[in-house]
């Protein structure tokens, strides 16, 4: 099955700053590449997503991009806010088996 | 519609017991979710079903736990006997087809003493 890490596991950055969380994963055949947000007793919620014949997504502070050689891609956000605070996950996806599995998660902390 | 819809939202019970949690989909998603939470293992897929069939169980720890998906609109996912390891918040989550995005409920907390 898909073996997906994420790094860091924490983040740690100061309101303004920029964010990368990157994410590595095993199967070649991965074609969806999406990424939620799980804030505090919620459930997680889609911010996000690339799928595999572009290299590069932007949504206004947030960005994704993807290296599909390097097998990993990337999630981007400019000018932190404390709201960005929350625990991000990546599942990448080989469509054809349908299978939506996360990976470790980032914790994300942006202090004021 | 008013989302993914799971019950009860907090669940207390001995170490034992049966525990049953409940998941409502969107309505017209082909595709239901059930995931475990915990500090340790991160957010682990369980089972998920399309169009009502189980597709892959592989991540359902043990023969205690069971789910099933009787119509469209309703999934159960059973713990029995329940243990206090067991503890985490469950999550149901649902989309049209497993392209796009997936819609989570608001979770199960779940604590076995």
């Amino acid at each position: 099955g898909e073996n997906v890490e994420q790094h860091p596991s924490t983040l740690s950055v100061q309101e303004g700053d920029s964010a990368v969380i990157k994410c590595t994963y095993s199967d070649s055949a991965s074609n969806y590449f999406p990424w939620y947000k799980q804030e505090l007793g919620k459930g997680p919620q889609l911010i996000i997503d690339i799928r595999s014949n572009v290299g590069e997504k932007k949504d206004q502070r947030i960005a994704v991009t993807l290296n599909k050689t390097a097998k990993h891609f990337s999630l981007h956000i400019t000018e932190t806010q404390p709201e960005d605070s929350a625990v991000y996950f990546c599942a990448p996806m080989n469509t054809g088996f349908q299978k939506l599995v996360f990976g470790t998660g980032t914790r994300l902390l942006v202090s004021p | 519609d008013a989302g993914v819809i799971q019950s009860p939202r907090h669940e207390v019970t001995e170490m034992g017991q049966e525990v049953t949690l409940r998941c409502k989909p969107i309505s017209g998603h082909d595709y239901l979710f059930w995931y475990r939470q915990t500090m340790m293992r991160g957010l682990e897929l369980l089972i998920y079903f399309n169009n009502n069939v189980p597709i892959d169980d592989s991540g359902m720890p043990e023969d205690r736990f069971s789910a099933k998906m009787p119509n469209a609109s309703f999934s159960t996912l059973k713990i029995q006997p329940s243990e206090p390891r067991d503890s985490a918040v469950y999550f149901c989550a649902s989309t049209p087809n497993a392209r796009v995005e997936a819609f989570f409920g608001q979770g199960t907390r779940l604590t076995v003493v």
